[in-house]
This record gives C-alpha cells, sequence and structure tokens, in this order.
C-alpha cells in the first residue's frame, strides 16, 4: 500500500520556467491538499480539494494552480517559477470530516528555482 | 488569523529525560489539535491528537496536555530516547476539509 505518492522528488527549475508536480493517492480519501514547507515557518496550505470537483485556496495560493484530476489524483502547476518557490512540496490527503482526521503526507518534492 | 504558535525553535535532551514543546493558537474554530512528527527527508506523520474536550490524552512514552482556557497544548515526551530526536510540529485543524494550521515546529536532538 504505498499511501501518498509525489513526483518528482528533487527539480531544478530557472526561473520563469513552468512545471507540475504530481501527487495520487490509493486510500480513497476525498480531501486532498498541497503544502509547502520553508525552514522556520512550518508547513503551509497552499491549495486544498475537500472532494473530487473542488479546490479552494489555502494560506499563500499565489503563483500556483491546481487541478483534481479524479478522486486519486491532485496536481500542482507552477506556470512561471520563481526563486521564491523554492521549497519542499507535500501532497497530503484525508477522509473528509466527521469521519476522518488523520491527514497522510506524501515524502515530499524538493524544488529549487535559480 | 489562522495562527498557531510554538516553542522551543530546537530542544536538546538527555537521553531518558522529559522533552516539553508547548504550542498556543488564537482561534477558537480550531477542534482538532494533532501533532506530527518529521524525520529528514521525509514527510510528516501524526504522533498523537487530541480534541478540546479532554485536558490529557497518553499513547506510550507521548502525552498532550490541553488547556482550554488557556488556548494552549503542549506535548510531552517520557523516557526520551535518541530515537526520538526529530522535528516535532503542533498544529490545529479546522473545516469540513480538515485543513490544518501548522505550528513552526521543534527540533528535538536526544543525545545517548
Amino acid at each position: 500500500n504505498a499511501g501518498v505518492t509525489q513526483t518528482p522528488k528533487f527539480q531544478v527549475l530557472k526561473t520563469g520556467q513552468s512545471m507540475t508536480l504530481q501527487c495520487a493517492q490509493d486510500m480513497n480519501h476525498n480531501s486532498m491538499y498541497w503544502y509547502r514547507q520553508d525552514p522556520g515557518m512550518g508547513l503551509r496550505l497552499i491549495y486544498y480539494s475537500a472532494s473530487e470537483g473542488t479546490t479552494d485556496k489555502g494560506e499563500v495560493p499565489n503563483g500556483y494552480n491546481v487541478s483534481r484530476l479524479n478522486k486519486r489524483e491532485f496536481s500542482l502547476r507552477l506556470e512561471s517559477a520563481a526563486p521564491s518557490q523554492t521549497s519542499v512540496y507535500f501532497c497530503a490527503s484525508s477522509e473528509t470530516f466527521p469521519s476522518g482526521n488523520t491527514i497522510y503526507f506524501g515524502e515530499g518534492s524538493w524544488l529549487t528555482v535559480v | 488569523q489562522q495562527q498557531v504558535k510554538q516553542s522551543p525553535q530546537s530542544l536538546i535532551v538527555q537521553k531518558g529525560g522529559i522533552s516539553i514543546i508547548n504550542c498556543a493558537y488564537e482561534n477558537t474554530a480550531f477542534d482538532y489539535f494533532p501533532w506530527y512528527q518529521q524525520f529528514p527527508g521525509k514527510g510528516p506523520a501524526l504522533l498523537i491528537a487530541i480534541r478540546p474536550d479532554v485536558s490529557e490524552k497518553k499513547e506510550g512514552r507521548f502525552t498532550i496536555s490541553f488547556n482550554k482556557s488557556a488556548k494552549q497544548f503542549s506535548l510531552h515526551i517520557m523516557d526520551s530516547q535518541p530515537g526520538d530526536s526529530a522535528t516535532y510540529f503542533c498544529a490545529a485543524s479546522w473545516g469540513s476539509a480538515r485543513q490544518l494550521t501548522f505550528g513552526s515546529g521543534t527540533q528535538l536532538t536526544v543525545l545517548p
């Protein structure tokens, strides 16, 4: 059982390039999330999808777009990468409240924008 | 403002000692308070969690103490072990999609 799988694990981009981070979960969860982690700032929510077909902005959505492709997959796109987007990105999933509270995280994608 | 404040930023404890990490929040809409443990190169993993109608929850060597009136909660790690060395995040959950707001993290080092 893989849980939450993210690709790629590592990526280096030049300023202005675009890329998509892919995420898939095999736990049949309704909700999915994208977080970024920066030193000293914890994890901050970028976007989330409460259920298939819906997406909403989190705390730091600027410069990102998301697509909930189906119940399993939730992708994060950087249209024009900036050095400020250098970070570790985590995808996560959970059951929808009130049936579940545990949020499961992938292993992260390390992105460097030069 | 959705915010959770965590302290200390780093903590060094001797093997067998007690590790204590504190968090405070403002938003009374938070209704679930998990603690996550993260090892280098890995994603955060749920360690223990508590609801605001309970003042304390214990799982093995890990205990959460919750003070609803003070809007504070803390993680106590008893008999700390070198294998507990990791970064610990408190968090607060809200909304039907269970969005998490995280504290800034505490890097725990347990010396052998």
